[in-house]
């Protein structure tokens, strides 16, 4: 199946400071999406990403499908960004995401 | 976007009673489901495929005579964890894909359901 990697497993920011997440898998997808977990539990959907650039407001994302890869970007980062970010890939929508292990990211005042 | 519910969005048992947790596409249709795991500072592990109108796929290693899945509709898909153990305390999420054009892509997930079994 396919193995998603993350790094780095943790993160720890000044608030204000910027960072970039990465996601690197294995095999060629059709679906690809970053995610927020807050302290609930919630998963948050940050992008659909399974190519190119995408921004909305401090995050953006890029895929480069053809080297497996994706990166978020968090810029100048607030206390409320705290909190797991996953990426996860399929090889469609129809099939199931597989998710990786996550980072963990702390952003301190 | 796509609205998924769940519901309850947290249940506390006893050891060896049954617990049904429901999974609601809100406004879209959705003949397939997800169901996934996440214990403590773990990352999520798919367990099942519900699939409305036939049986549901396990993963290799979830006991389907436990984890009991019905899709009854195109709007909802139930998991029910029989004769619970302590062991079977975790969050638990459904998710769905929407559709955009008539095809397949974003997956939508419902908030969870935290089942601690006592």
């Amino acid at each position: 199946g396919i193995q998603v990697e993350q790094s780095p497993p943790d993160l720890i920011l000044q608030e204000g400071a910027n960072s970039t997440l990465r996601c690197n898998f294995s095999d060629s997808v059709n679906n690809l999406q970053w995610f927020h977990q807050n302290p609930w539990g919630q998963l948050i959907n940050l992008f659909y990403i399974p190519s190119g650039t995408k921004q909305n407001g401090r995050l953006s994302a890029t895929t480069v499908a053809t080297e497996r890869y994706s990166l978020l970007y968090i810029s100048s980062s607030q206390t409320t960004d705290s909190g797991v970010y996953f990426c996860a890939v399929a090889y469609s929508g129809n099939t199931p995401l597989v998710f990786g292990k996550g980072t963990r990211l702390s952003v301190i005042a | 976007g796509a609205v998924v519910s769940q519901h309850p969005s947290r249940v506390i048992c006893k050891s060896g009673t049954s617990v049904k947790i429901e999974c609601r596409s809100l406004d879209f249709q959705a003949t397939t489901m997800f169901w996934y795991r996440q214990f403590p500072k773990k990352s999520l592990m798919l367990m099942a495929t519900s699939n409305e109108g036939s049986k549901a796929t396990y993963e290799q290693g979830v006991e389907k005579d436990k984890f009991l899945i019905n899709h009854a509709s195109l709007t909802l898909s139930t998991l029910t964890v029989t004769s619970a153990h302590p062991e079977d305390s975790s969050f638990y999420i459904c998710s769905a894909p929407g559709l955009a054009g008539g095809v397949a892509d974003t997956q939508y997930f419902g908030p969870g359901t935290r089942l601690t079994v006592l």
